[in-house]
């Protein structure tokens, strides 16, 4: 089955700053690659995603990289901001479950 | 309206007590999921029902038991509570299978005393 690794477990920035968390994957069949955000005591929400035919996505102050030979894709978020900080997973499918990282905690202080 | 609503949002109970979970959603989605959250935050997978037909089913004990009376429905069934599934089970609904984003619901906070 597929396998997905994510790093950093946690992450402390400055405001203002940027982060950036980083994924791999085992399964070459897997083309989608969502990420989600999860508040604490909320539910996880997707904020951005990918599929394998692309390179790269953009959404505002976040951003997802992709790159297929070497398995892995990243998280971008520039200008972070205190409302950033929280549990972020990434996640890896292609057919019927997505299998996610163990999640990254993202601190951002102001 | 909630896309994805799960009842109850918290579940005290002893152990060796059978209880059920519920989640319902509007979406008009094909595949739902169950997943726990353990203390750790990981998202492990139980259940995946895509049309009321189960298509994934991880290494789980048999105490626990989805239940799908329709498509719109999954719900879950655990059987002799133990101390160790204390946890946030979160259940999920997307269009067709792991192609699309997941919409997740609020989450069911069990504690098993």
């Amino acid at each position: 089955g597929e396998n997905v690794e994510q790093h950093p477990s946690t992450l402390s920035v400055q405001e203002g700053d940027s982060a950036v968390i980083k994924c791999t994957y085992s399964d070459s069949a897997s083309n989608y690659f969502p990420w989600y955000k999860q508040e604490l005591g909320k539910r996880p929400q997707l904020i951005i995603d990918i599929r394998s035919n692309v390179g790269e996505k953009k959404d505002q102050r976040i951003a997802v990289t992709l790159n297929k030979t070497a398995k892995h894709f990243s998280l971008h978020i520039t200008e972070t901001q205190p409302e950033d900080s929280a549990v972020y997973f990434c996640a890896a499918g292609g057919y019927s479950t997505l299998t996610f990282g163990k999640g990254t905690m993202l601190l951002v202080s102001p | 309206d909630t896309a994805v609503s799960q009842t109850p949002k918290y579940l005290v109970t002893q152990m060796g007590n059978d209880k059920s979970i519920k989640c319902e959603q509007n979406l008009g989605h094909d595949t739902m999921y169950w997943y726990k959250q353990d203390s750790k935050k990981f998202l492990k997978i139980m259940f995946s029902y895509n049309n009321k037909e189960l298509i994934i089913n991880e290494t789980v004990p048999n105490r626990f038991s989805p239940k799908s009376p329709d498509k719109a429905h999954l719900n879950l069934h655990i059987n002799s509570l133990e101390l160790g599934d204390s946890a946030v089970y979160f259940c999920a609904s997307s269009p067709d299978g792991a192609n699309y984003g997941y919409t997740f619901g609020s989450g069911t906070r069990l504690t098993v005393v």
